[in-house]
């Protein structure tokens, strides 16, 4: 069966502490795997697109990775602004998974 | 505005009532995907559509629930009937090639209320 899981559920971070948020993934025929930020009460706001495992995006402070099973989003010296959650996704053929997304914190 | 359009931001019905959730998609975007979206839960696929096409409506209800995009005008989720349990986040994304790996931009969603 396809499944996105992502860990942990929740995270606090105290402002320039990094830390790393996981995708792990089981699906057959991954076109490719997507990272949103979606703040309360709005809609996901893409981040990334990661096509193949060893590929690396990165974008001000978050940093996305993929290998063939899992996916990490780092986030370098976090800022309270950065407070979000974060869900990843994998797309098949038609179909697009969501994991339940990683609720981050960041305490000034 | 470029992005996704969604309207309305919030509807509330009584149980029995029909739901129309409308979805405008992104300027060059043929494709949309419908998702609901439950408190603590993670986005659930419902439906993939073209212009005058579904293409998957793997993760819609049997029952109550049907979803268009016709040649002119926004795609239309239209919930019938409606439950409690129909209360929800309904999120449209949109898309821009039907081919490959398909990045989607997501609407500001409708917040369905059922009294």
């Amino acid at each position: 069966e396809d499944q996105v899981t992502q860990s942990p559920e929740a995270l606090r971070l105290q402002e320039g502490e990094s830390s790393s948020l996981n995708c792990s993934y089981t699906v057959s025929g991954l076109r490719g795997l997507f990272w949103y930020r979606q703040d309360p009460g709005k809609g996901p706001e893409f981040l990334f697109t990661l096509y193949s495992a060893g590929e690396e995006k990165e974008k001000e402070r978050l940093k996305a990775t993929l290998t063939k099973k899992e996916s990490f989003l780092h986030i370098t010296a976090p800022k309270p602004e950065d407070s979000a959650t974060y869900l990843c996704a994998v797309q098949t053929r038609n179909q697009f998974y969501f994991g339940t997304g990683t609720s981050l914190t960041v305490i000034p | 505005n470029a992005g996704v359009m969604q309207n309305p931001r919030h509807l509330v019905r009584r149980r029995g009532q029909e739901a129309r959730l409308r979805c405008s998609p992104m300027k060059g975007h043929s494709h949309v995907y419908w998702y609901r979206q439950l408190p603590e839960e993670g986005l659930k696929f419902m439906v993939y559509l073209q212009k005058e096409n579904i293409i998957d409506e793997s993760g819609m209800p049997k029952e109550r629930f049907s979803a268009e995009f016709p040649k002119e005008g926004p795609s239309i989720l239209r919930i019938q009937q409606v439950v409690r349990g129909d209360s929800a986040a309904y999120f449209c994304a949109s898309s821009r090639s039907e081919r490959g790996t398909r990045e989607q931009f997501f609407g500001p969603g409708t917040r369905l209320t059922v009294l």
